[in-house]
């Protein structure tokens, strides 16, 4: 069966310090990823979507990169986050074709200081 | 108008009572239909989902998909406390480029508490 990993469970980082999230998945080969924030009352916001090793697709111009170094994991970085930056951080797996559902990791809570 | 809407609740109702859960959509484009439910500080969890219109059912849980009204429900049968959490809806349409086919719009999710 597959199964999505996520770390750190939480975090809590000062203003201007960087950022590294990462999502694996297991059990499934060529998934696409995506990474999702949660914020109170906002609903899921989709940041990025990957179809393949390298190749990453932007929804919200932002201070978050995306990067996909292997075909089951999912990378979510910053250079210096913002205060708006807190929130839930989800990351997600789809089959490639098919169907359409996600299936989705247990998240990070992330906290700016 | 937004895409998909969803009341956000909270919604309150007593061991065994059936809860109604609702979307509205307004993109006629929708054809795939899903529902997550959220437990607290948890990433969601699939619970149904389907591609046409009518109802589906699952053990308690039954989707029904209303496309002439664009409208999907969540019916939850003798509710039970474990079923307290926040249930999202979600959907999707199919498209001819690659980057739509892979999105889901998600509703802001109901939070539903039962009470024993």
């Amino acid at each position: 069966s597959q199964t999505i990993h996520q770390w750190p469970a939480t975090l809590v980082q000062p203003v201007g310090s960087p950022l590294s999230l990462e999502c694996t998945v297991e059990g499934t080969s060529n998934p696409n990823l995506y990474w999702y924030r949660q914020a109170a009352g906002r609903g899921l916001q989709l940041l990025f979507y990957s179809v393949g090793i390298g190749q990453i697709s932007s929804e919200v111009p932002q201070n978050l990169s995306a990067s996909r170094p292997q075909d089951r994991q999912f990378i979510l970085s910053s250079k210096k986050l913002l205060l708006s930056d807190s929130g839930f951080y989800l990351c997600a797996w789809s089959v490639q074709s098919g169907t359409y559902e996600q299936y989705f990791g247990p998240g990070t809570r992330l906290t700016v200081t | 108008q937004k895409e998909v809407e969803q009341d956000p609740g909270p919604l309150s109702v007593p061991e065994g009572a059936i809860v109604s859960l609702n979307c509205t959509y307004s993109n006629s484009a929708f054809q795939y239909f899903m529902w997550y439910r959220q437990y607290s500080r948890k990433g969601p969890e699939l619970l149904m989902y389907t591609y046409s219109s009518g109802n589906k059912e699952d053990g308690r849980f039954t989707a029904q998909v209303d496309k002439s009204s664009k409208y999907i429900s969540l019916f939850i049968r003798d509710s039970q406390p474990s079923d307290s959490a926040t249930y999202l809806c979600a959907m999707s349409s199919f498209s001819s480029s690659g980057a739509g086919s892979y999105q889901l719009t998600f509703g802001k999710g109901t939070k539903l508490s039962v009470i024993p």
